[in-house]
């Protein structure tokens, strides 16, 4: 069976700092998907990354950077210089190579104050 | 990134009543469509894969006969809920595929706001 653990429920950060919100997965497959998605308070979900399981660079785009260790099945996001827009519910997400199932973590709230 | 709309966006009905939402892939056709729900403060859960010209293959735990899936065309997915509850008020919310690759990225609907009063 598949399952992502977002341990986080809720960060609360100040503005400028950096983040890290924390993503494990379980997974007998050896090819699959892992995911990142925002939902803004409006609750459309906003992709930012897909990753197959075979890719283990960390990525950045911009002020996102995500960190794949496959050692530890963790799938890290990290926000650097956090903003006020940046507030959200973030899904960590786990998928079959060839299925059709995304298996959503629980979600983290991410508050960013001013 | 591909744009997926729903409508309506929000809606309040009666308790016995139907309601339809409507998934629609807007620069894309959508081979592949799948309805979540997500009740206040939690995860989505996936509720049905909807597959256009075949019928929808529902998750473990959801009623079909209760959540129609209609998906007619390659852009437009159909979900009604029959004879609402209370208890099915949730956010519903849709995804499409880009392209029948199952690798391919599942890109979301703004969803649909349910209050069955």
């Amino acid at each position: 069976a598949q399952k992502v653990t977002q341990a986080q429920t809720e960060i609360s950060v100040v503005e400028k700092e950096d983040v890290t919100l924390d993503c494990v997965y379980e997974t007998r497959d050896t090819t699959y998907y892992l995911f990142w998605y925002k939902q803004p308070p409006s609750g459309e979900l906003v992709f930012l990354i897909r990753r197959n399981s075979f890719d283990e660079q960390n990525e950045i785009s911009g002020r996102y950077s995500w960190n794949f260790q496959k050692s530890t099945s963790s799938f890290n996001f990290t926000i650097t210089a956090s903003q006020v827009v940046d507030s959200a519910v973030y899904f960590c997400a786990l998928r079959k190579e060839y299925g059709n199932k995304l298996v959503f973590g629980a979600g983290t709230i991410l508050r960013v104050k001013s | 990134g591909a744009v997926v709309s729903q409508h309506p966006s929000r809606v309040i009905c009666k308790s016995g009543t139907s309601v339809k939402i409507e998934c629609r892939s807007l620069d894309f056709q959508a081979t592949t469509m799948f309805w979540y729900r997500q009740f206040p403060k939690q995860s989505l859960m996936l509720m049905a894969t909807s597959n256009e010209g075949s019928k929808a293959t529902y998750e473990q735990g959801v009623e079909k006969d209760k959540f129609l899936i209609n998906h007619a065309s390659l852009t437009l997915s159909t979900l009604t809920v029959t004879s609402a509850h209370p208890e099915d008020s949730s956010f519903y919310i849709c995804s499409a595929r880009v392209g029948p690759d199952p690798r391919e990225t599942q890109y979301f609907g703004p969803g649909t706001r349910l209050l069955v009063l």
